[in-house]
């Protein structure tokens, strides 16, 4: 099963505004990822959090991670249509290489 | 030089057919992944070559087979497919692939099976 599941699955939203998408996964892990990829094509790595952090920032991204609840939280501000993709969380489940991805969320950014 | 190159773009093959999708890296990473993906699905891991030398195999079918060359090159060998196997296959790379580091991902090979 997967690792992470993210929430909402779909997410439309006016260019300029904020978009919020969770990640919820289920064992223990060293760090969470986040990707994105553009429609049929590779993925694209945001961003990386290890286990003993709890907020990281990378330009318009913010990352928060919630150990105790086993949960994560990608923030895009002033969002652009370019910013229209599927975002994934990956997680490693406490083991080395294998990254497991969330089921997605797809980011519309209507212009 | 952060790109991992996938070739071919797009493949159709029949399912008697026998071919290879190519990876390329030149980042110096040790860790190389192949992916299946289906439509509006995420990523599934298949293998993983850590130094050269296969390190999980995620139990996938032996019709899928896997070469690592050298530690730039990454194949991954078809034959007999059926139309299920129908995906993206993506390639992807890392440094060490210890506590799973940032992992860099292909364009991806968009193979259809007839």
């Amino acid at each position: 099963s997967q690792q992470g599941e993210e929430d909402p699955q779909a997410l439309s939203i006016q260019e300029g505004e904020n978009a919020t998408m969770n990640c919820s996964y289920k064992t223990s892990i060293n760090n969470l990822q986040w990707y994105r990829q553009n429609s049929g094509r590779g993925l694209v790595h945001l961003i990386l959090i290890r286990s003993n952090e709890r907020e990281k920032h990378s330009g318009r991204l913010r990352v928060t991670l919630d150990t105790s609840k086993k949960s994560s939280s990608l923030l895009i501000t002033a969002s652009r249509a370019a910013d229209t993709a599927s975002y994934f969380c990956a997680t490693d489940g406490g083991s080395n290489y294998k990254l497991t991805f969330g089921k997605g969320t797809l980011l519309t950014v209507n212009p | 030089d952060t790109e991992v190159t996938q070739t071919p773009k797009h493949l159709v093959m029949g399912m008697t057919n026998k071919k290879s999708l190519k990876c390329e890296q030149h980042m110096g990473h040790r860790a190389m992944y192949w992916y299946k993906q289906k439509a509006k699905k995420p990523p599934e891991l298949m293998f993983v070559y850590s130094y050269e030398k296969l390190s999980i195999n995620e139990s996938v079918p032996s019709r899928f087979s896997p070469e690592c060359p050298n530690s730039s090159l990454l194949n991954l060998h078809l034959h007999a497919l059926q139309p299920e196997d129908s995906a993206l296959y993506l390639c992807a790379s890392s440094g060490t692939g210890w506590e799973s580091d940032t992992q860099y991902f292909g364009p991806g090979t968009r193979l259809t099976v007839l």
